[in-house]
């Protein structure tokens, strides 16, 4: 099956200051690759997504960026603010013709104001 | 107004018993999903379901069953609770086919005793 590893497992940075959270997966044959962010006793809430025929893609302050050669991929935030903490989770399909997502094990970001 | 709602919110009971969690989306979505989440944030796969198929991950162990009285539904049964069920549980619905995004419930933080 489809295994994804998320690093680093926590990461803190200034306000202001840009974070980068970066993920691998195993199957070729992913094509989708969401991003959550979880507040602290809520739900996971999908942020940004890409699918493989796209390299890149941004919303505002957060972009997503695809290798599928080297099957990985990468959200990046920039001009963080304290209500970026959370945790991130990136997922990917678990394989050709499924629908069922394996995530990775999440990013606890933190935002020093 | 809530898209994909659970009940109960939290859950504190005893081992050995038999427990439900409820689940409905009103997004008119074909898939849903159940999610486990441990104490250290990992969400798991445990099932997903449309009208067609249930696919079981296999380490799930047959004491859960989902149960499905329709598109907009899918219960979580638990039977001979144990301390290791302890976890957040968390209910998701997509649209299906590759690469929907997920909508998740609020979770309901199953504890036991």
């Amino acid at each position: 099956g489809e295994n994804v590893e998320q690093h680093p497992s926590t990461l803190s940075v200034q306000e202001g200051d840009s974070a980068v959270i970066k993920c691998t997966y195993s199957d070729s044959a992913s094509n989708y690759f969401p991003w959550y962010k979880q507040e602290l006793g809520k739900r996971p809430q999908l942020i940004i997504d890409i699918r493989s025929n796209v390299g890149e893609k941004k919303d505002q302050r957060i972009a997503v960026t695809l290798n599928k050669t080297a099957k990985h991929f990468s959200l990046h935030i920039t001009e963080t603010q304290p209500e970026d903490s959370a945790v991130y989770f990136c997922a990917a399909i678990v394989g050709a013709g499924s629908y069922q997502l394996t995530f990775g094990k999440g990013t606890k970001l933190s935002v020093i104001p | 107004d809530t898209a994909v709602s659970q009940t109960p919110k939290y859950l504190v009971t005893q081992m050995g018993n038999d427990k439900s969690i409820k689940c409905e989306q009103n997004l008119g979505h074909d898939t849903m999903y159940w999610y486990k989440q441990d104490s250290k944030k990992f969400l798991k796969i445990m099932f997903s379901y449309n009208n067609k198929e249930l696919i079981i991950n296999e380490t799930v162990p047959n004491r859960f069953s989902p149960k499905s009285p329709d598109k907009a539904h899918l219960n979580l049964h638990i039977n001979s609770l144990e301390l290791g069920d302890s976890a957040v549980y968390f209910c998701a619905s997509s649209r299906g086919g590759i690469g929907g995004g997920y909508t998740f419930g609020s979770g309901t933080r199953l504890t036991v005793v």
